[in-house]
């Protein structure tokens, strides 16, 4: 099993571009979640989906930033605009359901000059 | 405002010592338990868990005690070994809503 893949491993851009992050979670698994690790406020979850469906985006930090997983097998993290306070290692796992072990990725790190 | 706390941010221990990473929270509904550990570059991996009803869960090296009254979270690892040199994370869970919560980490560094 391949695990988690994140792509891109790294992200360099500048403020005011769009970002996106992908994430193809462990065949099998129908949860999958978005972190994000900061120096500041260490991992903090920004969105989980059950079965494709978002169920909490209470953690998602503002409107520049959205999620979607149109199918079981990929999911995208949108920023648009991007700001240099984005800039952020961005985690995603997944779970065979949402109260199991989760596998995480390798992450994103993503610097917005 | 902090639910999950490692008070520790790093620890130093000689191999074959006993390293005892600690674990405060502070919300009740919480109903298991999880130690993650992370390697520099990797995403963090999942190392033992505990539910709420139990008060200690022991997996080879590795022993997590769960004290409830006071909510605090310990891992034991004994003997350490160099290769566990990481930084691990405390982690809340709840069954109700499937969110993990984690701790800011306590990097241990383990000398030979």
């Amino acid at each position: 099993d391949a695990g988690v893949i994140q792509s891109p491993r790294h992200e360099v851009t500048e403020m005011g571009q769009e970002v996106t992050l992908r994430c193809k979670p462990i065949s099998g698994h129908n949860s999958l979640f978005w972190y994000r690790q900061t120096m500041m406020r260490g991992l903090e979850l920004l969105i989980y989906f059950n079965n494709n469906v978002p169920i909490d985006d209470s953690g998602m930090p503002e409107d520049r930033f959205s999620a979607k997983m149109p199918n079981a097998s990929f999911s995208t993290l949108k920023i648009q605009p991007s700001e240099p306070r984005d800039s952020a290692v961005y985690f995603c796992a997944s779970s065979r359901d949402g109260y199991n072990e989760q596998f995480f990725g390798p992450g994103t790190r993503l610097t917005v000059l | 405002d902090q639910q999950v706390k490692q008070n520790s941010p790093s620890l130093s221990v000689q191999e074959g010592r006993i390293s005892i990473l600690n674990c405060d929270y502070t919300n009740s509904m919480f109903d298991y338990f999880l130690w993650y550990k992370k390697y520099p570059a990797e995403g963090p991996t999942f190392l033992i868990s505990i539910s709420s009803i139990k008060d200690k869960n022991e997996d080879g090296r590795f022993t997590v005690f769960l004290n409830k009254s006071a909510k605090h979270l310990s891992l034991h690892i004994v003997p350490s070994q160099p290769g566990d040199s990481a930084v691990y994370f405390c982690v809340n869970g709840s069954s109700n809503t499937g969110k993990l919560i984690f701790g800011q980490g306590t990097t241990l560094q383990v000398k030979p």
